[in-house]
């Protein structure tokens, strides 16, 4: 399993950001996929997950209505559309497979990539 | 959301010791709990499952237990590779929050 995030870098407060995640290694197709952030020196913070078809998309209360999440099987590829961003979601945002572990409401992330670094500053 | 209390915050212990963190769920999270290992400038890693399932290529050392609210983690005979941080999640209800996690170091 391999999963390479890539799309950050240094945006204005307001402005807007795509990051992409290629995966590998498996059927990218059949799993649900989320999107996790980390400020330094503070512990991960869920962001968002979606379905293997993307018909179901969840979202943390502090970004719905500013972030999107999409995949395209086709292309192995998980996407994050952040609008609106403020300083506060400056983070390293990594991607996970949300694996066949769950619960009724989510999954385990049991593989993670290494994180694109998103910073928000004027 | 479910609130995950974590503890200590950060310890020192020698190679070859025993070391134990706790985690306390702020409702009944039944069995629904992971633990991750992660250090300087990686990403997380999982190490426990569901309480107290190791995952694939985990070394024994590592452990889990608990239910419902209450959970811990032990190391035993902790080795140096073994130093990082390591966190709880809960995943039973959306959003699966994660603790404050645990910075352990060698004496």
């Amino acid at each position: 399993v391999q999963l390479e995030e890539s799309g950050g870098g240094l945006v204005q407060p307001g402005g807007s950001l795509r990051l992409s995640c290629a995966a590998s290694g498996f059927s990218f197709g059949n799993y649900w996929m989320s999107w996790v952030r980390q400020t330094p020196g503070k512990g991960p913070e869920w962001v968002a997950n979606i379905k293997q078809d993307g018909s179901q998309k969840y979202y943390v209360d502090s970004v719905k209505g500013r972030f999107t999440i999409s995949r395209d099987n086709a292309k192995n590829t998980l996407y994050l559309q952040m609008n609106s961003l403020r300083a506060e979601d400056t983070a390293v945002y990594f991607c996970a497979r949300d694996g066949s572990t769950c619960s009724s409401s989510s999954c385990v992330e049991d593989h993670w990539g290494q994180g694109t670094l998103v910073t928000v500053s004027s | 959301d479910i609130q995950m209390t974590q503890s200590p915050s950060s310890l020192s212990a020698s190679v070859g010791d025993r070391v134990t963190i706790t985690c306390q769920a702020s409702q009944d999270i039944y069995n629904y709990l992971n633990w991750y290992q992660q250090k300087p400038g990686k990403a997380p890693v999982l190490l426990i499952y569901d309480t107290s399932n190791l995952e694939t290529g985990v070394p024994s050392r590592f452990t889990g237990n608990g239910s419902g609210t209450d959970f811990a983690f032990t190391i035993s005979n902790l080795q140096p590779e073994d130093i990082a941080t390591y966190y709880c999640q809960q995943y039973d209800t959306l959003p699966p929050l994660f603790g404050g996690g645990t910075k352990v170091e060698i004496k």
